[in-house]
């Protein structure tokens, strides 16, 4: 069976520290591969998503960055975190597209402080 | 771009009342539209999807119906329980592109 797994759960961090979130799936090859934020009274902002190793779209602007190294690898990073970063991340992913559900990793809950 | 518009919550209702929660999308081609449901202290998951016009989801006893003309896919539920409180997610998949689109998410909050 298909699974995601995302860590780490929580993480507390420094102003200007640097920031890697990761991401992996198991049981699918070649899965549409997504960040979100989640913010308090927000709902879900797509930050990026990939359809393929190497291939990333940027959603909005911003402090971070997204890279996949591996077909079922999904990394959110920043050299310098600000105050502003802090909230809620989601990694989801989908089997290819036209897929019937998305399937999302437990979160990271990031404070910046 | 695409998007996804829900409406504004929180939705505070008494137990056995009618639910709607309405949602609107602007997308470029035909996506694929999702309700996903987050619980207290829970991931997403998936509730209802509908994956052409006029397509009905169904599940829990929530339906919803793909309308191409109003480009609306409004979540209704004849009566609803305590234990449906939750965050509702609207979403829409973009086929040309593989984007996973969300709204910002409605409050539902169910009194006995």
């Amino acid at each position: 069976s298909q699974t995601i797994h995302q860590w780490p759960a929580t993480l507390v961090q420094p102003v200007g520290s640097p920031l890697s979130l990761e991401c992996t799936v198991e049981g699918t090859s070649n899965p549409n591969l997504y960040w979100y934020r989640q913010a308090a009274g927000r709902g879900l902002q797509l930050l990026f998503y990939s359809v393929g190793i190497g291939q990333i779209s940027s959603e909005v602007p911003q402090n971070l960055s997204a890279s996949r190294p591996q077909d079922r690898q999904f990394i959110l990073s920043s050299k310098k975190l600000l105050l502003s970063d802090s909230g809620f991340y989601l990694c989801a992913w989908l089997k290819g597209t036209f897929s019937t559900e998305a399937f999302f990793g437990q979160g990271t809950r990031l404070t910046v402080v | 771009g695409d998007s996804v518009t829900q409406m504004e919550g929180p939705v505070t209702l008494s137990e056995e009342a009618f639910l709607t929660i309405n949602c609107t999308y602007t997308a470029t081609g035909y996506p694929s539209l999702f309700w996903y449901v987050q619980y207290p202290g829970e991931g997403l998951q998936l509730l209802l999807k509908a994956t052409k016009a006029d397509d009905k989801g169904s599940n829990k006893g929530f339906e919803a119906t793909y309308r191409k003309e109003t480009t609306s896919f409004h979540l209704e539920k004849g009566s609803v329980q305590v234990s449906d409180s939750a965050v509702y997610f609207c979403a829409l998949e973009s086929g040309n592109t593989g984007k996973l689109i969300f709204g910002q998410g409605t409050t539902l909050q169910v009194k006995p």
